[in-house]
Parts: C-alpha cells; sequence; structure tokens
C-alpha cells in the first residue's frame, strides 16, 4: 500500500533561517507531488505541484522554493524564512492527472517562525 | 476555474445526518466536484467524488443537482469523530491541481 511520511512534526525557526522540509512517497512510481500551506484559522493555499522529476511548478511567488530530487522525493526550501512562513505545511501525491485524482496528504509539519 | 461557495459553519446532533451545502454556479461541463475534510491538525482526507449524477460511498453521499450548479455532502448518521473542516473543490481541468477554499467547519454535538 502506498504511504507519504513527512517530517518534522513540528518546527521552530528564528527569522532568517534557512528551511527544508522533505516528503517521500512509498509504494507508487511518478506521483504527483504538492506542497499546501495553511495559515491558522484559513483553508489549504496551494504552493507548488510537480508531475516529474525535476518539474516544479510555482503557484504562489514567494521566498520558498521546491525541488523533487528523486521520483518519490519533495522539498520544500527557503533560504531566509519571514514570519509570514508560519503556518501548517502539507504534502500531498497523487496519481493520475485525470478527472478522477485524488489527493492523498501527509501528516503535515507545523512550523512557527519567531 | 470555478469557485466553491460554502458556510463557514454547520452544527449537526450527534446521530444525526449532516447536509453540507455548496455552490458552484460557474462550474465547466467537465469538472468534477470533490469533497475532503480535515480535522483539526491533520492532513485533509478523501471523502467522494461526482461529475453528474448522486454518488454513494462507505463515508457519505454526494447529491448535485441537475443544472450542476451546487451538491450537497450528506454524512447520514453524524458522529463526534465527524467534526471537522469540511471543503467543496470544483476540479481544475489542468495541472492535476485542486485549489481548496475556506471551507465549512461542521461540529457535531452529543
Amino acid at each position: 500500500s502506498q504511504t507519504i511520511h513527512q517530517w518534522p512534526a513540528t518546527l521552530v525557526q528564528p527569522v532568517g533561517s534557512p528551511l527544508s522540509l522533505e516528503c517521500t512517497v512509498e509504494g507508487t512510481s511518478n506521483p504527483n507531488l504538492y506542497w499546501y500551506r495553511q495559515a491558522a484559522g484559513r483553508g489549504l493555499q496551494l504552493l507548488f505541484y510537480s508531475v516529474g522529476i525535476g518539474q516544479i511548478s510555482s503557484e504562489v511567488p514567494q521566498n520558498l522554493s521546491a525541488s523533487r530530487p528523486q521520483d518519490r522525493q519533495f522539498i520544500l526550501s527557503s533560504k531566509k524564512l519571514l514570519l509570514s512562513d508560519s503556518g501548517f505545511y502539507l504534502c500531498a501525491w497523487s496519481v493520475s492527472a485525470g478527472p478522477n485524482e485524488k489527493l492523498f496528504f501527509g501528516s503535515g509539519t507545523q512550523l512557527s517562525v519567531l | 476555474d470555478a469557485k466553491t461557495t460554502q458556510p463557514p459553519s454547520m452544527d449537526c446532533a450527534e446521530g444525526r445526518a449532516a447536509n453540507l451545502p455548496c455552490n458552484h454556479s460557474t462550474i465547466s461541463g467537465n469538472e468534477y466536484v470533490y469533497w475532503y475534510r480535515q480535522i483539526h491538525s491533520q492532513g485533509p482526507q478523501y471523502i467522494i467524488h461526482g461529475l453528474k449524477n448522486n454518488e454513494t460511498n462507505e463515508m457519505a453521499s454526494l447529491i448535485i443537482t441537475e443544472d450542476r450548479k451546487s451538491s450537497t455532502l450528506i454524512l447520514p448518521h453524524a458522529t463526534l469523530r465527524d467534526t471537522a473542516v469540511y471543503y467543496c473543490i470544483v476540479r481544475v481541468r489542468q495541472g492535476g491541481k485542486l485549489i481548496f477554499g475556506q471551507g465549512t467547519e461542521l461540529s457535531v454535538k452529543p
């Protein structure tokens, strides 16, 4: 069966520090991969998605970046965190970009930038 | 891309049916309606999706109006564990993306 691993579960970082969040998927090949962010009390915002290795689409311009060095690995990074980067970060995967595509989410990382 | 409108919050008594409405008046003919839910501090969970016909699975039923401008998610016998934020989403046609709105916060009360 397919599983998605996302870590760490919680993270507290000072303003201006770098960030690296990692997500890996097991049990499937060539998944579509997504990074979402959820600010406190708000809906999910799509940040990045990837349909293959090295293929990254950015939805919202910001100081975050994403990379996909391997088929089932998706990394969210920042060189210098801002206070506004605080939030709940969720990685998700799916197979098939057709109409019956379903997203499966990881357990999330709660990031607090202080 | 079609947008959705949902009430921000709803209450439901435990054991009763929870009916969650969603308006998507600008939906295109080949766009699907998806429902996800998010329990506090967890990742969203897929519930159900449909195009035109009503759909039912082990979690819920989805009723889509004939003109497809609105839909209702039905949890037939709500339990306390169904307390969550429920998102109605119209599938973006290109790129495999799902765009989440603000959702409806459902509180199931004993």
